[in-house]
């Protein structure tokens, strides 16, 4: 069936550094993407949602600038967190529709 | 106010025990309606999807949706340890089944 592959599952950088983190649709085509961030024990929240070929949309309250994506075919989004903090420690979550809405496994990204 | 209310949890229930999770919402242009699990660490999986009232059954789970009340739950029959997740409902506008707006999630444990 569809599957939304997440990578990397988990990631530790330093503070002031740059993460990227890739999802892609298998077996299906995604001209949307979608961008969740997950704190512990509290639940998905939107970040933005991703549009191939063209800008992402971002929600209120997320900087467009500090979590740049890249939405450049229609496999393939990607989410990078720049200048990270330890306040971006999280976890981060995409996901896409195919028929029904198919979520990637999450990359935990820790910054030290 | 947030747009969907989930029953705070833990829950915690004997094995064999009916298991009832429970989410209220405010927002009438909510068509589609999930339940997911969330095993720790882990990305959410889509348990049931249903879309608008009405209900649904798959094997020991049963989702309930009743619009005029905007009010949706979710049954686990004879549940087993292995249901112990976190399970997270969440909503979605006929015009972006994608964008979903999630509950905080209920914990639940299921003792052998």
């Amino acid at each position: 069936g569809a599957v939304v592959s997440q990578h990397p599952s988990r990631v530790i950088c330093k503070s002031g550094t740059s993460v990227k983190i890739e999802c892609r649709s298998l077996d299906f085509q995604a001209t949307t993407m979608f961008w969740y961030r997950q704190f512990p024990k509290q639940s998905l929240m939107l970040m933005a949602t991703s549009n191939e070929g063209s800008k992402a949309t971002y929600e209120q309250g997320v900087e467009k600038d500090k979590f740049l994506i890249n939405h450049a075919s229609l496999t393939l989004s990607t989410l990078t967190v720049t200048s990270a903090h330890p306040e971006d420690s999280s976890f981060y979550i995409c996901s896409a529709v195919d028929s029904l809405v198919r979520f990637g496994s999450g990359t935990r990204l820790t910054v030290v | 106010q947030k747009e969907v209310e989930q029953d705070p949890g833990p829950l915690s229930v004997p094995e064999g025990a009916i298991v009832s999770l429970n989410c209220t919402y405010s927002n009438s242009a909510f068509q589609y309606f999930m339940w997911y699990r969330q095993y720790s660490r882990k990305g959410p999986e889509l348990l049931m999807y249903t879309y608008s009232s009405g209900n649904k059954e798959d094997g020991r789970f049963t989702a309930q949706v009743d619009k005029s009340s905007k009010y949706i739950s979710l049954f686990i029959r004879d549940s087993q340890p292995s249901d112990s997740a976190t399970y997270l409902c969440a909503m979605s506008s006929n015009t972006n089944a994608g964008k979903s707006t999630f509950g905080d999630g209920t914990t639940l444990t299921v003792k052998p």
